[in-house]
């Protein structure tokens, strides 16, 4: 099974300053990635397909890099939106598996 | 927008069983495959199990197979997970969840969840 890796479990930011998140796979995962992000209480939605893709109606100040084995979400500037719990997901071979998530606080 | 509306969770005791159904629609749902993720409470997330568009490819996680079977019926537009031989730590809100393709595993749509609670 493909680990997951991510950092930091959680960070405080404030509003305006950028953010990044690191996902490291244990093995080569090509750029099948995904990130999510949920707010408390809600469901999770996909923020970034294919590792850099921006779903459609995602602001842009979110962007993803990486490939093989390293992965990044990056928040361009924090809003206060943006405050919530973001996981990767591998989706290259099965069992898919996610990170264990970033909890993003207000600082 | 696609719809996915999960029903059938509930309080069941340790070792008995529950089903749950996942009614999807505004999408074609011949077209994709389909998955389960379930969030026990306060924890991440964790995928259960997909099944390909017609069935022909599955995958389970290793903490529930041989429990848990999945299930589809495309002219019913909907999806199933059987759950057996439930344990405490089942416990979770599950998820039903549309995937990107036929069998890519990328996740693209979530319902709602059902929660799924098991205690004596």
């Amino acid at each position: 099974d493909i680990q997951m890796t991510q950092s930091p479990s959680s960070l405080s930011a404030s509003v305006g300053d950028r953010v990044t998140i690191t996902c490291r796979a244990s093995q080569g995962i090509r750029n099948d990635l995904g990130w999510y992000q949920q707010k408390p209480g809600k469901v999770p939605e996909r923020l970034i397909y294919a590792a850099s893709n921006l779903q459609s109606g995602v602001p842009s100040r979110f962007s993803g890099s990486g490939s093989g084995t390293e992965f990044t979400l990056t928040i361009g500037s924090l809003q206060p939106e943006d405050f919530a719990t973001y996981y990767c997901l591998q989706y290259n071979s099965y069992p898919l598996t996610f990170g264990g998530g970033t909890k993003v606080e207000i600082k | 927008e696609v719809q996915l509306v999960e029903s059938g969770g509930g309080l069941v005791q340790p070792g008995r069983s529950l089903r749950l159904s996942c009614a999807a629609s505004e999408f074609t749902f011949d077209d994709y495959a389909m998955h389960w993720v379930r969030q026990a409470p306060g924890k991440g997330l964790e995928w259960v199990s997909g099944i390909s568009w017609n069935s022909g490819n599955i995958a389970y996680a290793d903490s529930v197979k041989g429990r848990f079977t999945i299930s589809r019926d495309n002219a019913k537009t909907s999806l199933y997970l059987q759950m057996n031989s439930l344990r405490a730590e089942d416990t979770a809100l599950y998820y039903c969840v549309k995937d990107n393709g036929g069998n890519s595993g990328d996740l693209d749509s979530w319902g709602q969840g059902t929660l799924v609670t098991v205690s004596s």
